[in-house]
């Protein structure tokens, strides 16, 4: 069965700009996380969906923002991009949300 | 508050050494999950196990072995006989149920394991 699948995989913004992040969950699973993770703070917890409603979020700033779809599709966005939103934006999803999460490849963003 | 653990910046083994990777987490929750995952070069993370808080029995899969103790707030992860291919960064993370609803897992720093041949 398919993966997590993350689109795109590599994206080079510069400061200012916003950005959108698209992830598509395992069939089936209802509950999509996303991670945030750098070298320096490794991997940090930005929210988690379920059916649509964000039902938990991290201690980032309100430039990050995300949605859910029907079809549990899930989207991140940043505005207002700054230098150190350079990271690795990882999203996983499983089941309900306590199960292990399945990991998707990620997105690369490079802001310059 | 929540917290995960992972003194162990980088360890390096030569193959078929054992080696136990240490995690320690701090939770205020009676009900809460703890996981370890893979993150090889390649960089996918990979689920490799879950426990509940309710379940303190050690397991043992293949070369991977997992031991729970609840009075020392500890979730560590042996392998066995380790190979080159178990060189990867091994995070431990801690999910709990905040009042919100839902879940919300963090991890720790991550350890990163070096096997040589």
């Amino acid at each position: 069965k398919a993966g997590v699948t993350q689109t795109p995989r590599y994206l080079i913004k510069t400061r200012g700009q916003q950005v959108t992040l698209s992830c598509s969950p395992i069939s089936g699973h209802r509950s999509v996380s996303w991670y945030q993770q750098t070298p320096g703070q490794g991997l940090q917890f930005l929210f988690e969906y379920f059916s649509e409603t964000q039902r938990n979020k991290g201690n980032f700033p309100g430039r990050f923002s995300g949605r859910q779809f029907s079809n549990s599709r899930s989207e991140m966005n940043v505005s207002t991009l700054e230098l150190g939103d350079s990271a690795l934006y990882l999203c996983a999803s499983s089941l309900t949300g306590k199960e292990g999460y399945t990991f998707g490849s990620g997105t690369r963003l490079t802001v310059v | 508050a929540q917290k995960v653990t992972q003194a162990q910046t980088e360890i390096s083994v030569v193959e078929k050494e054992d080696v136990t990777l240490d995690c320690v987490y701090e939770t205020r929750d009676t009900t809460y999950y703890l996981f370890w995952y893979k993150q090889p070069p390649s960089g996918e993370l990979v689920f490799l196990i879950r426990r509940n808080s309710f379940d303190e029995q050690n397991e043992i899969s293949g070369r991977y072995s997992w031991n729970f103790q609840k009075s020392t707030s500890s979730f560590n992860f042996t392998i066995t006989a380790s190979q080159v291919v178990d060189s990867a960064v091994y995070f431990c993370a801690l999910s709990e149920a905040p009042n919100t609803g839902g879940f919300k897992t963090i991890f720790g720093a991550g350890t990163r394991l070096f096997v040589k041949a």
